[in-house]
């Protein structure tokens, strides 16, 4: 069974930073390039990032670029987001999730999503 | 960045009503859009992808259709556990991209 579960969030000062982790079990995590995305409360989806299946093709949204950071370590089977200076707006459920295929992919497998609070 | 316009953004139906949900993109990204349902409090799940294809295991009431710019998805006969939010995305290019939702209400 496909598993992905996300921890890291939590409450966090405007300007300050956290590190989300994505755990995956149940296939070949090797094999998929992965993703973030987010959604703030009562908003819907926004795509934030995603990396190749070797960590050699990075992607961001605008307005994550040049604050966050995506990586992998296929030996952990396991995805991060650092995320620096953080704003407000980035308040949000930050889910990872798997593609189905290739790169260029929809998403087939989500986590349960960690909730990250930007607030003084 | 292609955008993805969605309408409408909520309705109201009863079970058993067909239902039609669209997704613009403003740009062609030919087949590479998806369809996602999500419930309160839950991580949104695949129905559709590449425009068409159901996903396994998703109940055959659920169809998808469209290329280019203009994509459908349909529910012939809406059930109770089908009053949710809808998404579609695109996946032809960076940054991918999702439409605002369409939220499936109990008339």
């Amino acid at each position: 069974e496909v598993q992905l579960v996300e921890s890291g969030g939590g409450l966090v000062k405007p300007g300050g930073s956290l590190r989300l982790s994505c755990a995956a079990s149940g296939f070949t995590f090797s094999s998929y390039s992965m993703n973030w995305i987010r959604q703030a409360p009562g908003k819907g989806l926004e795509w934030v990032s995603s990396i190749s299946s070797s960590g050699t093709y990075i992607y961001y949204a605008d307005s994550v670029k040049g604050r966050f950071t995506i990586s992998r370590d296929n030996s952990k089977n396991s995805l991060y987001l650092q995320m620096n200076r953080l704003r407000a707006e980035d308040t949000a459920v930050y889910y990872c999730a798997s593609d189905y295929y290739g790169s260029k992919s929809p998403f087939d497998y989500w986590g349960q999503g960690t909730l990250v609070t930007v607030s003084s | 960045a292609i955008q993805l316009t969605q309408s409408p953004s909520s309705l109201s139906a009863s079970v058993g009503d067909r239902v039609t949900i669209t997704c613009r993109a403003s740009q062609g990204i030919s087949s590479a859009l998806a369809w996602y349902q999500q419930k309160p409090g839950k991580a949104p799940k695949l129905l559709i992808y590449d425009a068409s294809y159901l996903e396994s295991g998703v109940p055959s009431r659920f169809s998808g259709s469209g290329s280019g710019t203009d994509f459908t998805l349909t529910i012939s006969s809406l059930q109770p556990e089908d009053f949710a939010t809808y998404y579609c995305q695109q996946f032809n290019s960076y940054p991918f991209t999702f439409g605002g939702g369409t939220k499936v209400e109990i008339e």
